[in-house]
């Protein structure tokens, strides 16, 4: 069983360009999570999809970041005219539907850098 | 709003030796998950261990065990037998175990290098 899958692994963009990072979750997870970590912090969380639904999207810049999860494929995070201070290692996580606590199960990450 | 806080940036220790990495979390939540992440060099975010709130026996996971005292809201985690492979970032994090959201909040790690 595959774990969580990212991709790009590493990504430069230069300002004002746009990135998009895509994350497939585990076989049979059908929900998904991404965190941000900036250097030298710990990760924070950013936004809960599951299938066609944003759940929460409490840590979500207002401005130039979306996602979505849809029916098919893998979910996308969405980041417009990047700045430098978007460069950070962003992640997503995945989980089962239901599970007797929820585990999430990360993906290896996306190092963007913003030049 | 729930908190984590891990009060030390940086530890070492020598190969075998213990050591035990502090965390504080602040909640009015009686039902939560404590889990224990390492993150290496590739950055990959490995599940050391975890602790159901409502079970008052800590957690053990061979070399790795937690100290969790409810009341104090601490979850400490002790690395017995420290081995080069141990050195790595470690994170704390908390989990409301409500229906909807299920985020991680996260502390802001503890760096360990375990000394040959």
């Amino acid at each position: 069983n595959a774990g969580v899958m990212q991709n790009p692994r590493h990504l430069v963009r230069r300002r004002g360009q746009e990135a998009r990072l895509r994350c497939s979750p585990m076989k049979g997870h059908s929900h998904v999570y991404w965190y941000r970590q900036l250097p030298e912090e710990g990760l924070k969380f950013m936004v809960y999809l599951q299938k066609e639904n944003i759940i929460d999207e409490s840590g979500m810049p207002k401005e130039r970041f979306s996602a979505e999860f849809p029916k098919e494929g893998p979910s996308i995070l969405r980041i417009q005219q990047v700045v430098r201070g978007d460069s950070a290692a962003y992640f997503c996580a995945s989980s089962p539907v239901q599970v007797s606590y929820n585990e999430q199960f990360f993906g290896p990450g996306t190092r963007l850098t913003v030049l | 709003a729930q908190t984590v806080t891990q009060s030390q940036p940086e530890m070492s220790v020598q190969e075998a030796e213990t050591v035990t990495l502090s965390c504080t979390y602040d909640t009015s939540e009686s039902n939560y998950y404590l889990f224990w992440y390492k993150q290496p060099p590739s950055r990959q975010m490995i599940l050391v261990i975890r602790q159901e709130a409502y079970k008052q026996q800590n957690a053990t996971e061979n070399r790795f065990s937690v100290n969790f005292q409810k009341a104090a809201k601490s979850f400490s985690l002790k690395i017995s037998d420290s081995q080069l492979g141990d050195t790595a970032m470690y994170f704390c994090a908390f989990m409301k175990h409500v229906t909807g959201t299920y985020k991680y909040i996260f502390g802001t790690g503890t760096r360990l290098k375990v000394l040959a």
